[in-house]
Order: C-alpha cells, then structure tokens, then sequence
C-alpha cells in the first residue's frame, strides 16, 4: 500500500535550521510529485512548495522561497525539506503529500512532523 | 497568487442537516479544486477532486460543484462522524493555495 513516512518531531532554537523526511513507498517513486503543506497550531493548511522526483524541479512558496529547499533521492525514495533561519511563527506540523499535476489524482499524505522553534 | 476564499469560517448544525461550503477563487481556474476533510491530529483528507469528483469509498452525501472562480461542497445530511474542518485548494496554478478552512460542529 502507499505510504509516506515522515521523520520525528523536532525541537530547533531561532535561527536554526531544519530538514523533516519523507520517505515513499508503494508506488513509483518518479511518477508523482510531492507537494509540503504546512498548519500551525491551531491555524489553517499553508502550501510551501512541490518537487518532481524524476527530475527534481521544484517551486516553492513566495513566503518561504528564500528559507527553504526541497530534495529528492531517488535511491531511498525519499524526498527532504530544508529549513533554514527558523523562527517562531515556523512552529507548525509539516506534511508531505503526493500530487498528480496530470491524469488521475494520486493523493497520499504522510502522518505530520511537529517542528517546534523555542528559545 | 490565486486566492482562494471561502466561507463561513464555522458552522454549527444539526445532523441531518444539509450543510454547505463555499469558496470563491481571485481568478479562474477552470475545475482544477479539490476539497479536504481534516479531523484534529490527523493529515487532511481527499474528499473532492475536479471540484465534483468524489473519492472511491466516500459516502454519496458529499458532493461538489462548481466551475471558473465559484465552488460550492455540501453534505446532504449531516452525520456525527462528519464533524471536522475542510478546506478547498486549488490546483490550477502554483502555488497551490488553501483556503482559510471551514469548522463544521455538531449544534
């Protein structure tokens, strides 16, 4: 069956930086894209970003574009975000999810990552 | 950016009732929005997909309309285990944006 599993919960003091996991399985890892959404507590979803594991283009959010880096490796199927220069509003759980941008939908989602920035 | 709105913010309801959602897209962006069922500590949900399509599996008293920038999801009798929030988002364009989410409770 599908499943994307995501790293543990993270605790990262201002300024850091951080990478949550994603790891595929039960389907071709290259045929879909991956998109990061993410909800703070108590808040709505907030897109981050989307990258093709075949070849690893990506876009990401205006609001984080500068912070942040997504990447895929094709060897474990898993697909990493990065980021960087934390802050305190970037307290939130992290999703990763499959997207079909064509054809049928194929949407998966991983179980959440709290990411908590503390000082 | 594609904004996307929508509406109420919450609900109260009764079960049985029929309740409905709306959200409205900046721009047009044809039937590319789905809607998602997030209940609280778990990931959101699939129901909805080209604004109309329901997931394999979901009961029939969901259902989605809607076509350009004006998008309408309704439950047709509400049940307890329906309460949760949802959300559309759109898929038209990146960035692929939410909408502010909609909390449906028990009245």
């Amino acid at each position: 069956q599908v499943q994307l599993v995501q790293s543990g919960a993270e605790v990262k003091r201002p300024g850091a930086s951080v990478k949550v996991s994603c790891k595929a399985s039960g389907y071709t890892f290259t045929d879909f894209y991956i998109q990061w959404v993410r909800q703070a507590p108590g808040q709505g979803l907030e897109w981050m970003g989307i990258i093709n594991p075949y070849d690893g283009s990506r876009r990401y959010a205006q609001e984080v574009q500068d912070r942040v880096t997504m990447t895929t490796d094709t060897s474990t199927t898993t697909v990493s975000l990065e980021l960087r220069s934390l802050r305190s509003d970037d307290t939130a759980v992290y999703y990763c999810a499959t997207i079909a941008v064509a054809g049928p939908h194929f949407d998966y989602w991983g179980q959440g990552t709290l990411v908590t920035v503390s000082s | 950016d594609i904004q996307m709105t929508q509406s109420p913010a919450s609900l109260a309801a009764s079960v049985g009732d029929r309740v409905t959602i709306t959200c409205q897209a900046s721009q047009d962006i044809d039937n590319s929005l789905k809607w998602y069922q997030q209940k609280p500590g778990k990931a959101p949900r699939l129901l909805i997909s080209d604004a109309s399509n329901l997931e394999t599996g979901d009961p029939s008293r969901f259902s989605g309309s809607g076509s350009g920038t004006d998008f309408t999801f309704t439950i047709s009798s509400l049940q307890p285990e329906d309460i949760a929030t949802y959300y559309c988002q759109q898929y038209d364009n990146v960035p692929y944006t939410f909408g502010q989410g909609t909390k449906l409770e028990i009245k």
